[in-house]
């Protein structure tokens, strides 16, 4: 079973808004990620937890708030958005980070008004 | 740096047509190499890797081999269907463990 799971589907929200993305793995990986995607564009590295720890930061502004409460979940708290953040955002999960296969989930499709 | 270079989509297929779509990939050292599939609306799915050079991936009728001398890992199928229309993504592992992703290929298949 290689399967990553991701809520909501889809969320609007507006720029004064603070919400959250969930991502859950129970594959037993160590390392956990957060990826952005523009649509007909390739994903963007965002966030990398290695043992639940956060190993890769990519300069990402501070409205976006990473979490991993155990090593199962990942979150991603918005805060203050722009509508520029307006993207499909992605979790992926891998045995350990950097060296092994990265599964991806379905993705949260986040508009912001 | 690290790059992936895809062959330039759209590609607009018959039902049961050959498929290639090309990637190469800079040769810095011996990177994992991957083909992701997205279908719209829905995240990526990994359809099929190769490790180590010669190494022939394949799933679901997709194939590629990881060819050194060429760097270059292009993805095939014998037979195309109508499901198969999705975005193709290249991409290889640097040697900071990131993935590094093509631009992507969109693929249409008609019936």
């Amino acid at each position: 079973d290689t399967e990553v799971t991701q809520t909501p589907k889809h969320l609007v929200m507006g720029m004064t808004n603070k919400k959250s993305l969930k991502c859950e793995q129970h594959m037993g990986h160590r390392a956990m990620y957060w990826y952005k995607q523009k649509a007909k564009k390739p994903p963007e590295l965002m966030f990398v937890y290695s043992y639940e720890k956060l190993s890769i930061n990519e300069s990402v502004p501070s409205r976006f708030s990473p979490e991993c409460p155990n090593s199962s979940l990942l979150n991603l708290h918005l805060h203050a958005l722009q509508p520029e953040d307006s993207a499909l955002y992605l979790c992926a999960s891998s045995q350990l980070a950097g060296v092994d296969t990265q599964y991806f989930g379905p993705g949260t499709r986040l508009t912001v008004l | 740096g690290d790059s992936v270079t895809q062959m330039e989509g759209p590609v607009t297929l018959s039902e049961e047509a050959f498929l290639t779509i090309n990637c190469t990939y800079t040769a810095t050292g011996y990177p994992s190499l991957f083909w992701y599939v997205q279908y719209p609306g829905e995240g990526l799915q990994l359809l099929l890797k190769a490790t180590k050079a010669d190494d022939k991936g394949s799933n679901k009728g997709f194939e590629a081999t990881y060819r050194k001398e060429t760097t270059s890992f292009h993805l095939e199928k014998g037979s195309v269907q109508v499901s198969d229309s999705a975005v193709y993504f290249c991409a290889r592992r640097n040697q900071g463990g990131k993935l590094i992703f093509g631009q992507g290929t969109e693929l249409s298949v008609k019936p």
